[in-house]
């Protein structure tokens, strides 16, 4: 199964700060990625899919690039809403996720 | 609107079977896969397996194969998720998930979890 790293673990910004999060795959897998924010005890939401296209409802801030085995997920612009954890997956079968990224307030 | 609804809280005892639920509505359900996501207690997610309701096609994550069963029954547009024997490592919240597919794979719709508790 193709694995995906995530990195940083942890992560702490503040209000106002660009951050990124890494994610690799162990092969390559084209754009088949998508990109989760999980605020605590909530499910999941779908921000990125194929890489780099923003799903509707999104804000702008939120942008993926990559393609192959390296992605990144950009926060143009920290809101206080983004505090949360961020999963990558990848749509290659068995699908597997990274093992997240929590973005924590500074 | 689309919207997966999940059967409520469950606490069980080990050795104990389950079926939980997860109703799909405001869309086809019979023309989307869908999946379920486990995540234990603090952990990440963790993908188990796909139904494609149409016609019952199911696939399963080498890591859950033999460990649960995945059904559906298109009639009354609900996707399962079962147990024969649970384990206390089996205590998780649990997701449904539609898989939209085509061009692009990704999970656009997440129900609102199912939190299993194994406990003797």
């Amino acid at each position: 199964a193709i694995q995906l790293t995530q990195s940083p673990s942890s992560l702490s910004a503040s209000v106002g700060d660009r951050v990124t999060i890494t994610c690799r795959a162990s092969q390559g897998i084209s754009s088949a990625l998508a990109w989760y924010q999980q605020k605590p005890g909530k499910a999941p939401k779908l921000l990125i899919y194929d890489a780099s296209s923003l799903e509707s409802g999104v804000p702008s801030r939120f942008s993926g690039s990559g393609s192959g085995t390296d992605f990144t997920l950009t926060i143009s612009s920290l809101q206080p809403e983004d505090f949360a954890t961020y999963y990558c997956q990848q749509f290659n079968s068995p699908y597997t996720f990274g093992q997240g990224t929590k973005l924590e307030i500074k | 609107e689309v919207q997966l609804v999940q059967s409520g809280a469950e606490v069980k005892k080990p050795g104990e079977s389950l079926k939980i639920s997860c109703k799909g509505s405001g869309y086809s359900f019979t023309s989307y896969w869908i999946g379920w996501v486990r995540q234990m207690p603090g952990k990440g997610l963790e993908w188990m397996g796909i139904i494609y309701p149409g016609d019952s096609d199911t696939r399963y994550s080498p890591s859950f194969q033999g460990q649960v069963t995945i059904s559906a029954d298109k009639s009354i547009s609900t996707a399962y998720l079962q147990w024969s024997s649970l384990k206390a490592s089996d205590t998780a919240m649990y997701y449904c998930v539609r898989l939209r597919t085509g061009d692009s794979h990704y999970f656009d719709y997440w129900g609102q979890g199912t939190l299993v508790t194994v406990s003797s």
